[in-house]
């Protein structure tokens, strides 16, 4: 069964650096998204991408984040100047329509 | 805006013995109700979907609207149901829609 990857699986950063999170979506979805979860915390949306463009976007998603599908098969997460309050794990997720495919995860560690 | 709470962080029920996992949510139209299920060290997996009204292992969830519940039941726990519950909401209105979860209950059954 097909699923959605993420990598890498953690990611340690030091403050300021810039780092990108990397998914591969279930290849025949059109839209994908990304979340995260701090540690003890819920499972926050932070954006929604369809047809190459962000379809919707939280108050999370700051000009700090930015999103990318840049074959056609990756889909990225870039954070260009990371906080110390960013470590979380970041979740992908990918659906054709109805149901949301979620990846294992990227835990990130800013340092 | 849109919200879903689940009142009970920890559940603890003995094997054989019904469980209900509590949701409510609120939201000011019809929204799509979900439960994920994240099992030790997996990824979120979709459980239940109210338009669907199947079960899934032996599992079940109906969509009380007069109460704004979304209540999950299995008449029977087993030990391998132990995993972490979430609940999410889909408001209608296009696909690329975001998902807003609950804060997740951690159902363990004891043997």
């Amino acid at each position: 069964e097909p699923e959605v990857t993420q990598t890498p699986s953690h990611q340690v950063t030091q403050m300021g650096q810039e780092v990108i999170l990397r998914c591969v979506p279930i290849s025949n979805h059109l839209y994908f998204y990304w979340y995260r979860q701090i540690l003890g915390q819920k499972v926050e949306f932070l954006v929604s991408f369809y047809n190459n463009e962000i379809s919707e976007k939280s108050e999370i998603f700051d000009d700090q984040f930015s999103v990318e599908r840049p074959d056609g098969s990756n889909f990225t997460l870039k954070i260009r100047s990371t906080k110390l309050e960013d470590s979380a794990m970041y979740f992908c997720a990918s659906s054709a329509g109805d149901t949301q495919y979620f990846g294992p995860g990227t835990r990130l560690t800013v340092l | 805006a849109q919200r879903v709470t689940q009142p009970e962080k920890l559940l603890s029920v003995f094997k054989g013995a019904p469980v209900e996992l509590k949701c409510n949510y609120s939201y000011s139209g019809s929204p799509e109700l979900f439960w994920y299920v994240q099992y030790s060290r997996q990824r979120l997996q979709l459980l239940l979907r109210h338009i669907s009204r199947e079960s899934i292992k032996g599992f079940t969830a109906d969509l009380n609207k007069g109460e704004t519940s979304f209540h999950l039941k299995k008449p029977f726990a087993q030990e391998e149901d132990s995993a972490m519950y979430y609940c999410a909401l889909r408001g209608k209105g296009g696909s690329a829609r975001q998902l807003t979860f609950g804060s997740g209950t951690q159902l363990t059954v004891l043997p």
